[in-house]
């Protein structure tokens, strides 16, 4: 299965963007990069996903490399509701599988007032 | 209402005690996922469902049993818990299973298996 590389953790303050990275240097040319987050004491939540081409929602940009084998997950500005664990996914494509998620460690983002 | 919701939220239970964790969705959605969580980990895959006459197992299926009684409904069991069972279990459903489809979880249960 492709996987994913992120950091650890990383730290923003309120009100100020935020990128976070994502590696996926095996990733195949049909799978989708997901991006999921979890609060604390919740669920996963989904955020966006992309193909090739960036992608703007209500709660996120995704910007993806020409190759496709990074991609960045931007939060245009932090509030401290966006302290959470975020996950970058690679969305199986094919077989019996398609559609899981296989999920990292993820990134655990703090955001300072 | 939440649209995926999950019971008990917590439980704590005992070595060799047989546990049943429930799921239900008001999505109409035909696929759904128990996954577990350990502490400090992502969320692996312990069964999905694509349809009630569909099971498949996941990452992690050894010690855990399930059932699809139906479309709204899928229990996660542990016939006889161990320890190394305590964690946080999410329930999750999906419509169509593409890859461009996204997953709803649940509120989680909390685990404790002594």
């Amino acid at each position: 299965d492709a996987k994913t590389t992120q950091p650890n953790s990383m730290e923003s303050n309120e009100e100020e963007p935020v990128h976070l990275p994502c590696n996926h240097s095996t990733i195949s040319g049909t799978d989708y990069i997901h991006w999921y987050r979890q609060l604390p004491s919740q669920g996963p939540e989904y955020v966006i996903h992309g193909l090739t081409s960036n992608v703007n929602n209500r709660m996120a940009s995704l910007a993806i490399a020409e190759d496709r084998k990074s991609s960045t997950l931007i939060l245009h500005r932090a509030t401290l509701r966006d302290a959470a664990v975020y996950y970058c996914i690679l969305r199986l494509n094919y077989g019996g599988s398609q559609g899981n998620l296989i999920f990292g460690k993820g990134t655990k983002l703090s955001v300072k007032p | 209402d939440a649209d995926v919701t999950q019971t008990p939220r917590n439980r704590i239970t005992k070595t060799g005690k047989r546990i049943m964790l429930e799921c239900s969705q008001t999505k109409g959605h035909d696929r759904m996922y128990w996954y577990r969580q350990d502490p400090g980990l992502g969320l692996r895959l312990i069964y999905y469902s694509f349809d009630v006459k569909d099971i498949n197992k996941g990452e992690i299926s050894d010690g855990y049993s399930v059932s699809r009684q139906a479309q709204a409904k899928f229990s996660l069991s542990l016939e006889s818990a161990i320890p190394n069972q305590t964690a946080l279990y999410f329930c999750a459903t999906s419509d169509l299973g593409l890859s461009t489809d996204t997953q709803y979880f649940g509120p989680g249960t909390r685990l404790t298996v002594l």
